[in-house]
């Protein structure tokens, strides 16, 4: 049962235009959200995140929107280059009483993206 | 200088064997984790450690033993490898308490069992 679904598997974009990564979730006990990038043999790296109490969260080329009634986040990266090739990981986690995360994270299964010069 | 390094990056055996990933984190974090991307490509926790302390063992068989000498270093060790235990294993760290959920992951350590 896949609690963090990326329904699109890959995604290709135009250098310079706005790329958006979608993502949904099951679990309404989520409050927190992340994006990470992986390139390949490299390990996940932490890009931007958000909480439940916010709608949006911006940096720099990178935006996050969270729509919870729908249960649905979107990454947007404007514009768009071609370095910015690599997989996106969407993942959730429900903050504790102390404000911060046990760290288990709950991830989809990724978009890859490419970006054509 | 890598801030999370897990050794070895290939691992290829036979099933059956016992074999060991070793994760060193130089960031001085409180936590590590172990995740496994398997071949459908999710990645799912396996293990937590906060200063030494087991605090997440999701379902994972009792084969999968992790051992943290010192809040650095959180080591993986598969005893009776299984065909269905190829998959690349990831380590991470985080700043607990602090930290939301923005870990730091190693490159990962592709196993093999043939």
């Amino acid at each position: 049962d896949q609690q963090v679904k990326q329904n699109s598997p890959s995604l290709s974009v135009q250098e310079g235009r706005i790329s958006i990564l979608n993502c949904d979730y099951t679990n309404s006990m989520f409050d927190y959200f992340l994006w990470y990038k992986k390139y390949p043999a490299e390990g996940p790296t932490f890009l931007i995140s958000i909480s439940s109490i916010k709608d949006k969260n911006e940096d720099g080329r990178f935006t996050v929107f969270l729509n919870k009634s729908a249960k649905h986040l979107s990454l947007h990266i404007v514009p768009s280059q071609p370095g910015d090739s690599a997989v996106y990981f969407c993942a959730a986690t429900e903050l504790m009483n102390y404000g911060g995360s046990q760290g288990n994270l709950i991830f989809g299964k990724g978009t890859k993206l490419s970006v054509k010069p | 200088d890598t801030a999370v390094s897990q050794t070895p990056k290939y691992l290829v055996t036979q099933m059956g064997n016992d074999k060991s990933i070793k994760c060193e984190q130089n960031l001085g974090h409180d936590t590590m984790y172990w995740y496994k991307q398997d071949s459908k490509k999710f990645l799912k926790i396996m293990f937590s450690y906060n200063n030494k302390e087991l605090i997440i063992n999701e379902t994972v068989p009792n084969r999968f033993s992790p051992k943290s000498p010192d809040k650095a270093h959180l080591n993986l060790h598969i005893n009776s490898l299984e065909l269905g235990d190829s998959a690349v294993y990831f380590c991470a760290s985080s700043q607990d308490a602090v930290g939301r959920g923005e870990l730091f992951f190693g490159e990962g350590s592709r196993l093999t069992v043939l």
